[in-house]
């Protein structure tokens, strides 16, 4: 049985950097052809993909975040981790990761986490 | 970027009946390898996103043969025959083809 769960701070101030961690079950980051995604989704608005890691360490972003993104994992502990540098009200979301296998991404999906970036 | 435009907004469907959304792709969204990475998602009220079809027309497990996707190139289509309640909530396609992956804006379903 894949899960998938989200953790993070909350609420923190903007120019602070997000950490989030995924913390997962059911599959291995190890093996080929699996991945990580994570995605964020403003309350009431849609989704925006924010990055991938693959079971190789292979890394994909979203430029339209400029480089404030770190996407990592930790194989043995079967977690991957998202850092969002220098955050702003903007960064104000429910974020998800989600695994990708092969040729299908995001086939399960944690519960969301809700951040939210304020003074 | 590669923009997916979804239409229509939204949709109210009377149950039983059928439902089709659209998704356009400004560009081509075939591979290299001659595979389509187009994705449907849905996300229920409350609920996380979940994936409905795969590589344009695949379903994923579980989900019911009412779903079906079909399209090539930049238009795809998902259409839900026989609509259910449990199939309201917001449709997303997905392109995984080109780099930075992107979501189409949405189609709200609601039933009458």
């Amino acid at each position: 049985q894949v899960t998938l769960k989200e953790s993070g701070p909350g609420i923190l101030q903007p120019s602070q950097t997000l950490s989030l961690t995924c913390t997962f079950s059911g599959f291995s980051l190890s093996t080929y052809g699996m991945g990580v995604g994570w995605i964020r989704q403003p309350s009431g608005k849609g989704l925006e993909w924010l990055a991938n890691i693959w079971w190789d360490d292979d890394k994909y972003y979203n430029p339209s975040l400029k480089n404030r993104l770190t996407i990592s994992k930790d194989t043995s502990n079967n977690q991957a981790f998202l850092k969002i540098t220098n955050v702003d009200t903007a960064d104000t979301a429910t974020y998800y990761c989600a695994r990708i296998e092969g040729r299908h991404y995001f086939d399960y999906w944690g519960q969301g986490v809700m951040v939210t970036v304020s003074s | 970027d590669v923009v997916l435009t979804q239409t229509p907004v939204s949709l109210s469907v009377t149950l039983g009946d059928q439902a089709s959304i659209s998704c356009r792709s400004s560009q081509s969204l075939e591979y290299s390898d001659g595979y389509t990475y187009l994705e449907w998602y849905l996300q229920k009220p409350g609920q996380s996103p979940q994936l409905l079809i795969y590589g344009v027309s695949n379903r994923f497990s579980g989900v019911p043969d009412r779903f079906i996707g079909s399209g090539s190139g930049t238009d795809f289509t998902l259409k839900i025959s026989r609509v259910e309640p449990e199939d309201l909530g917001v449709y997303y396609c997905f392109q995984a083809t080109h780099d930075p992956f992107t979501f189409g804006s949405g189609t709200k379903l609601e039933i009458k």
